[in-house]
């Protein structure tokens, strides 16, 4: 079985530029997490998606992040425009009814 | 590339009774390790973190130690309640690159 995958797998960029990140969980999987870890500081949750619906995004941060997840299969997280504080490591886990699958997340480097 | 290995897979203690939870890693460059809860049905969250420079971290009933010449860290759960059954994953970061996770174990707190 696939696990969940992310890519690209590392991201340069520079500020006020568009990045796009795409999770593919394991098919079947209706729950759909996005997690960031900014440089030095926690992992923070930033939305959970129940099929193509946002169950929950309280996390986050402003309206220069997009979540999306057309037809409840892969997600798309896209920031725009990116600013310097964006740099981190972001990563999606997805879940069927029981525990979560990790992907290796997605780094990205705003410049 | 960083391996995390996660035992055991499920584990059954009698409420009251403590839990431990081991996991190793390969890349001794990690240096942040995180654990996370996931009970039935909702969204992995972090409990507890510890760095590479502390060797040991508790906040109240859960304590994570860390051993950076074995490469291996515990979680350590005690007078544990019906409501710590759930999964934990632990993971390991290198430098505020990737993070890795572990596959899980299922706690089961047995009345």
């Amino acid at each position: 079985e696939a696990g969940v995958t992310q890519f690209p797998s590392h991201s340069v960029i520079e500020k006020g530029q568009t990045v796009t990140l795409r999770c593919d969980p394991i098919s079947g999987h209706d729950n759909l997490y996005w997690y960031r870890r900014v440089m030095g500081k926690e992992i923070k949750f930033l939305l959970h998606f129940v099929k193509e619906s946002k169950q929950d995004e309280s996390g986050m941060p402003n309206n220069r992040f997009l979540a999306e997840r057309t037809g409840g299969t892969y997600s798309t997280l896209k920031v725009q425009p990116a600013e310097l504080e964006d740099s981190g490591v972001y990563f999606c886990a997805s879940s069927s009814f029981t525990e979560a699958f990790f992907g290796q997340g997605t780094r990205l480097t705003v410049v | 590339g960083e391996n995390v290995e996660q035992h055991p897979s499920t584990l059954s203690v009698q409420e009251g009774d403590s839990a431990v939870i081991k996991c190793t890693y390969s890349d001794s460059a990690s240096n942040y390790f995180p654990w996370y809860k996931q009970e039935l049905g909702k969204r992995p969250q972090l409990i507890i973190d510890i760095r590479s420079n502390v060797g040991e971290k508790k906040d109240q009933r859960i304590a994570v130690t860390l051993n950076k010449t074995a490469k291996h860290f515990s979680l350590h759960i005690t007078e544990t309640q019906p409501e710590d059954s759930a999964v934990y994953f632990c993971a390991a970061s290198i430098r505020d690159d990737k993070i890795i996770f572990g596959k899980g174990t299922r706690l089961h707190i047995l009345p």
